[in-house]
């Protein structure tokens, strides 16, 4: 039924960038678009934008606008999230998932990025 | 936006108890809502799509029911791996997604 994988811990300090990936596999990574979720220290889930890997469309929540990119290569059925200019505030587990009927049916394990000087 | 409250914030229960979570949105979404469980450093896990739509693999005991801005979901007999945080997300504005706070399910 497919899965996704993404990349491991970051530890970054504040005004730096990270990139995390997600690389999919057992389905059909361009029919279905990928999500981003993070969730901080004893947080709830936030919302962070998608991208189509069939057509690169991107649509960002307004908290993270400006500083977000999402993309996909369709080549190796990877999706990335890259954030800008970092703050302690962006310190938290972020997600990937598939979007199916915008359900998210498919996520990825975590990967820890900790802002830190 | 779309905002979302869920009610309680937290709830102790024994096993075999009935469970209802609710979630409530700031404007109509008519069945456009979905349910995820969330256990301790885990992913989440979507549970019920569309308002009422069972996962496969998801057991029976968990169902979903509502339209509008009020949903419910309820688990008819708790069971020991049940003990974890629920979250309703709201996909009618899509491709704008939202989550409600969550609900902690933790043992009595």
């Amino acid at each position: 039924q497919g899965q996704l994988v993404q990349s491991g811990a970051e530890v970054k300090k504040p005004g730096a960038s990270v990139k995390v990936s997600c690389t999919a596999s057992g389905y059909s990574f361009s029919s279905y678009g990928i999500t981003w979720v993070r969730q901080a220290p004893g947080q709830g889930l936030e919302w962070m934008g998608w991208v189509s890997p069939f057509n690169g469309r991107t649509d960002y929540a307004q908290k993270v606008q400006g500083r977000v990119t999402m993309t996909t290569d369709t080549s190796t059925s990877t999706a990335y999230m890259e954030l800008r200019s970092l703050t302690s505030d962006d310190t938290a587990v972020y997600y990937c998932a598939s979007i199916t009927g915008g359900a998210f049916d498919k996520w990825g394990q975590g990967t820890t990025v900790t802002v830190s000087s | 936006d779309i905002q979302m409250t869920q009610s309680p914030s937290s709830l102790s229960a024994s096993v075999g108890d009935r469970v209802t979570i609710t979630c409530r949105t700031s404007q109509t979404i008519s069945t456009y809502l979905n349910w995820y469980q969330q256990r301790p450093g885990k992913a989440p896990k979507l549970l019920i799509s569309a308002t009422s739509t069972l996962q496969s693999g998801v057991p029976s005991r968990f169902s979903g029911s509502g339209s509008g801005t009020d949903f419910t979901l309820t688990i008819s007999s708790l069971q020991p791996e049940d003990f974890a945080t629920y979250y309703c997300q709201q996909s009618y504005s899509t491709p704008l997604f939202t989550f409600g706070p969550g609900t902690k399910v933790d043992i009595k």
